[in-house]
């Protein structure tokens, strides 16, 4: 258990829907990270959020958007869903110490079925 | 940014030590190497991480080589509970972001 947690489980859209999906960080984290994870591949680094600002980005287009709240909560918003959208996505959190030393903890993820 | 490469998979028979090579040709100098697991379909489950020293905790000790281009995870007492792929990663920061690429990993079966 690593106190991160993630609604919903899982998740059927259509293709051209939006979809948010959330994430509770640990208590006192700073920082969420959200991957996405496709069937038999690596988890794919999609943005990070420090203090509520978007803090870095992977090579995902702008329908992927974020947000990070004060409560320690954060959602991931993709609009115009198309089918290879459809993944495990995950959320970190971690407490954002020097560049580099700073593990982070995963949830156990939501899984998006685009049809 | 740098990459790892890692065998595809490998066998330890249960109680054994199981030693999970990485290789990291292109780290830089202030670049952690790190080791998650992930267990079907589960999140990522953090294990170690370091940056020149080698280093130890409750699950597993991580040995980095003196010119930091390749790494060894040890589990020292495998357990059927230990089979996972397991990640080797190299952090590198994004405008200050903290960014984990993870690659195919190593996926380990520990054998009764």
């Amino acid at each position: 258990e690593t106190g991160v947690t993630q609604s919903p489980t899982h998740l059927i859209k259509t293709r051209g829907q939006q979809v948010t999906l959330r994430c509770s960080s640990q208590s006192g984290h700073n920082t969420v990270s959200w991957y996405q994870q496709a069937l038999g591949q690596g988890p794919q680094f999609i943005f990070q959020y420090y203090r509520e600002e978007e803090n870095g980005r992977g090579n995902f287009p702008p329908r992927f958007s974020g947000l990070q709240f004060p409560n320690y909560s954060s959602e991931l918003n993709v609009n115009a869903l198309e089918l290879d959208d459809s993944a495990l996505y995950l959320c970190a959190s971690s407490l954002a110490r020097v560049a580099g030393d700073d593990e982070q903890f995963f949830g156990p993820g939501t899984r998006l079925t685009v049809l | 940014d740098a990459k790892t490469t890692q065998p595809t998979s490998m066998d330890c028979a249960e109680g054994r030590a199981a030693n999970l090579p990485c290789n990291h040709s292109t780290i830089s100098g202030n670049e952690y190497v790190y080791w998650y697991r992930q267990i079907h379909s589960q999140g990522p489950q953090y294990i170690i991480h370091g940056l020149k020293n080698n280093e130890t905790n409750e699950m597993a000790s991580l040995i980095i080589t003196e010119d930091r281009k390749s790494s060894t995870l040890i589990l020292p007492h495998a357990t059927l509970r230990d089979t996972a792929v397991y990640y080797c990663i190299v952090v590198y920061t994004v405008t200050g972001a903290n960014n984990l690429f993870f690659g195919t990993g190593t996926r380990l079966t520990v054998i009764p």
